[in-house]
């Protein structure tokens, strides 16, 4: 089993909808982040979260909020979803600072 | 702002063809280097930290190297398996330890 549990693997939806996107973790660590990824722009930061009481915006946090429902489990929502957040989405862990991130086979999100 | 370029955006060599990747960043205190595989439709994959100037990882076929403004991923004899995107990124002191990524670099290695 992975490490690293993102679910759906694949979703279409329509403009206008509300989607939640879920991540859940096996390896007991404490951080846990959300990213996009964009042909040609790479991966950007969305939220990021350091405990479950600890939640902070990324560099492109808007149109998208999160939930940290345990120290296992973080979740991404879109509460409008639009045409441009059509995309990968990654979900990442960490056990602190300066360790590698651990990521998850991703979501293909696209809003039709 | 934490910037990373990498450069090739795309590149494409014979099995056994030895070359380098490179990694520019301009950073405010580096807190550490990151290099990742990442194959189509999957994840991104682990393959090295490097903490200071002048350290050097190594496996296998790949070898990682970093000075203050810089960073090489050399791959020694590709094989057609070591095609995938190669991404840097870096940790920055001051900024809750979060990773700033590149664009990555598409390495194509033809048999």
């Amino acid at each position: 089993d992975a490490d690293v549990t993102q679910t759906p693997r694949n979703r279409i939806t329509k403009t206008g909808k509300r989607i939640m996107l879920e991540c859940s973790q096996t390896k007991g660590h404490d951080r846990m982040y959300w990213y996009r990824q964009d042909p040609g722009l790479g991966l950007r930061l969305i939220y990021y979260s350091f405990d479950v009481k600890d939640i902070n915006k990324g560099e492109i946090s808007d149109g998208y909020s999160v939930s940290r429902q345990a120290q296992a489990k973080f979740s991404l929502s879109l509460e409008s979803a639009i045409p441009n957040q059509t995309a990968l989405y990654f979900c990442a862990t960490s056990d602190g600072m300066r360790t590698k991130a651990f990521f998850g086979q991703g979501t293909r999100l696209t809003v039709v | 702002e934490d910037q990373v370029t990498q450069s090739p955006e795309a590149l494409r060599l014979q099995e056994g063809e030895s070359s380098s990747l490179n990694c520019s960043y301009t950073v405010s205190g580096l807190r550490g280097l990151f290099w990742y595989r990442q194959d189509p439709g999957k994840g991104p994959e682990f393959l090295f930290t490097l903490y200071s100037a002048g350290e050097e990882k190594e496996k296998e076929r790949l070898k990682a190297t970093l000075t203050k403004k810089e960073s090489f991923l050399h791959i020694t004899a590709p094989k057609p398996e070591d095609s995938a995107t190669y991404l840097c990124a870096v940790q920055a002191g001051g900024s809750n330890y979060k990773l700033t990524f590149g664009k990555g670099t598409l390495l194509t290695v033809n048999p």
